[in-house]
Formats: C-alpha cells, structure tokens, sequence
C-alpha cells in the first residue's frame, strides 16, 4: 500500500519563479492537509481540504501561495513569485480512515535563492 | 487557540535506559493527540494516535499517555535502542477542528 506521494523531494529555483508542488494522498482518504517545516517556526499547517474541498486556508502566508485539489487523487501547491523566505520543507498528509491518524509524505525540501 | 509544547528539545542517554518524553498542550477541549518520530531529511512517521477517551496506548517498546485535566502526554520508550534516535514530534488537535498543531519537537539521541 502507497504511503503519501510528493513531488519533486527538492526544488531550487531563483527569487520571482512559480514554484508548483505536488501530493498524491492515500487512496481512500477524504482528507488532505500542506503543511511547511522550517527551524524558526517548526512544522505548520497551511490549508486542509476534505472531499476535494478547500476548508481552512487560514495558514497560508500570503496570496503569493495557492492549493488545489482538483480530484481526490492530486492536490498542488503553488507559489507565485517565490521569495527565499519561502525556502522550507513542505509537506503533504492525508487522515486515515480510522481515529483521524494523519500520514506524513516525505515532504519537498524547497530552497529559494 | 491550541499551543503545544516540549521539553526538553533535546535528550542524549545511554542505550538501554528507559525514557520519558513530555508534552504540554493549553487548550484540554483536543479529542485526539499524536505522536510522530522524524529521522534527519524525512517526514513524519505516525507511532501512536490517542483518542480523547483513551488514557493510553501502547505500540511495542512505546507506550503514550494522555491526561486532558492538566494537558499534558508523555510518550515512554522502554529499552532505548540507537535506532530510536530521531526527533519526536507530539501533535494536538484543535477542538472543532481538524488541525494539528504540534511542538518544536525532542531531539533524542541513544549513545551505544
């Protein structure tokens, strides 16, 4: 069984690029979640979906990051322009079907120059 | 609104020692609390998911508590092995919601 799937793992671009990423939760959960790990602040939640559905997007930074999830299958994350303080790990998870368990992705390591 | 914290942030025993790990969270009304370990340059692997109605919960060698009244969870390693150095991460849902907000994280180290 396929845990959570992201691409790409690392991305480097320059300052002023869009910057797309991408998550593949486990099949069968209803909910998805984009979270981004930094030393400073640690590991935060951006926005979460359920059923395909944007439901808080209270942690998104700025207008410059958007999400979707056009299926139940694929959500992107994307930033547009990117700044170097957007350099972070960025996670995916999606719940489990039981008890609300969240399961990690390996996380996209995004740096920004 | 939900605030976690651990301490210490970081932990350094001998391999073999029995060890406690703490969480503090300041809203009690959660309904469920996680716990995650995170090896250098991956992501979060789920070790042990608490209900709200559950005390404890117990995985091998790992055992997790939840006591709500005074918003505290501790997660006990018996036996520590070098292999279970990583950073341990607690995560705290906040009620009405399905956010997880988790602590900075213990960075433990078994020394063989």
């Amino acid at each position: 069984d396929a845990g959570v799937i992201q691409s790409p793992r690392h991305e480097v671009t320059e300052m002023g690029q869009e910057v797309t990423l991408r998550c593949k939760p486990i099949s069968g959960h209803d909910y998805l979640f984009w979270y981004r790990q930094t030393m400073m602040r640690g590991l935060e939640l951006l926005i979460y979906f359920n059923n395909n559905v944007p439901i808080d997007d209270s942690g998104m930074p700025e207008d410059r990051f958007s999400a979707k999830m056009p299926n139940a299958s694929f959500s992107t994350l994307k930033i547009q322009p990117s700044e170097p303080r957007d350099s972070a790990v960025y996670f995916c998870a999606s719940r489990g079907l039981v008890y609300n368990e969240q399961f990690f992705g390996p996380g996209t390591r995004l740096t920004v120059l | 609104k939900q605030e976690v914290t651990q301490i210490p942030a970081a932990l350094s025993v001998p391999e073999g020692e029995n060890l406690v790990l703490n969480c503090s969270f300041t809203d009690s009304a959660i309904y469920n609390l996680q716990w995650f370990r995170q090896d250098p340059g991956k992501g979060l692997t789920s070790l042990l998911l608490i209900q709200s109605s559950q005390r404890e919960q117990t995985s091998g060698r790992l055992n997790a508590s939840l006591d709500k009244s005074s918003g505290r969870s501790t997660l006990y390693i018996a036996a520590s092995q070098p292999g279970d150095s990583a950073t341990y991460l607690c995560g705290a849902f906040q009620g009405g919601s399905e956010k997880l907000v988790f602590g900075k994280g213990t960075k433990l180290t078994v020394n063989p």
